[in-house]
């Protein structure tokens, strides 16, 4: 069955600290990941979309890398501000061309920006 | 910035009652999305349209729903009679390209 877990479950960091948040996937095959951002309440907002042959890419202070053979990403978060505050959603998408019919979403991660 | 709307922001209904949410996808998209997510869990896909038609739907997707897009601008969910367990957060998305999806802020459904 194709699951996508995240790590950890929810994190409170500093304002101005930076941050990693973990993506571990058993999907296959593997088209393409993608993070998202979730203010409460809110629908999801796209971060970043990285191929299989991707490794990293970049959204600002959002960095998100990707490593296909061991099927884990990673979403980095540099200097972190009080907005960032939301919850960071792993999504893996089977199918070639990427479509949203059959993504799975891992379940999130809470992030605190304290002041 | 374009953007998706959805309206009701939050729809209460008694069990059994027919709902309709409705969702104003961006304009020139072309593929459109129903996700739900019940509290504390995370987001599930339901359904995708592309050219009037369902795509794909997953099992959650029963008989008792329903989508529509019954003119130019509209998007709607209707779940025919509803259930406690209906009772969700349900986000529209659109997509131009099926690459990127675009989602709206969402309707709180809860089910009484």
């Amino acid at each position: 069955k194709n699951q996508v877990e995240q790590s950890p479950q929810s994190l409170i960091i500093l304002e101005g600290k930076n941050c990693t948040l973990q993506c571990n996937y058993t999907v296959s095959p593997f088209s393409n990941l993608r993070w998202y951002k979730q203010d409460t309440g809110r629908g999801p907002v796209s971060l970043t979309i990285m191929t299989f042959s991707e490794n990293t890419k970049s959204n600002g202070r959002y960095t998100a890398t990707l490593d296909a053979d061991t099927k884990q990403s990673s979403l980095h978060i540099t200097a972190s501000q009080l907005s960032d505050s939301a919850s960071y959603i792993c999504v893996v998408s089977p199918i070639p061309g990427g479509g949203a019919d059959g993504l799975t979403f891992g379940k999130g991660t809470h992030l605190i920006i304290q002041p | 910035e374009p953007e998706v709307t959805q309206t009701p922001s939050h729809q209460v209904t008694q069990m059994g009652q027919e709902v309709i949410l409705r969702c104003v996808p961006i304009s020139n998209h072309l593929y459109f999305y129903w996700y739900r997510q019940i509290l504390g869990q995370k987001v599930e896909f339901l359904v995708s349209f592309y050219n009037n038609e369902i795509s794909e739907k997953s099992e959650i997707f029963d008989d008792q729903f329903s989508v529509e897009r019954p003119d130019g601008s509209n998007f709607t969910l209707k779940i025919r009679s509803t259930k406690l367990e209906d009772s969700a957060m349900y986000f529209c998305a659109s997509s131009p390209t099926r690459d990127t999806q675009y989602f709206g802020p969402g309707t709180r459904l809860t089910v009484l």
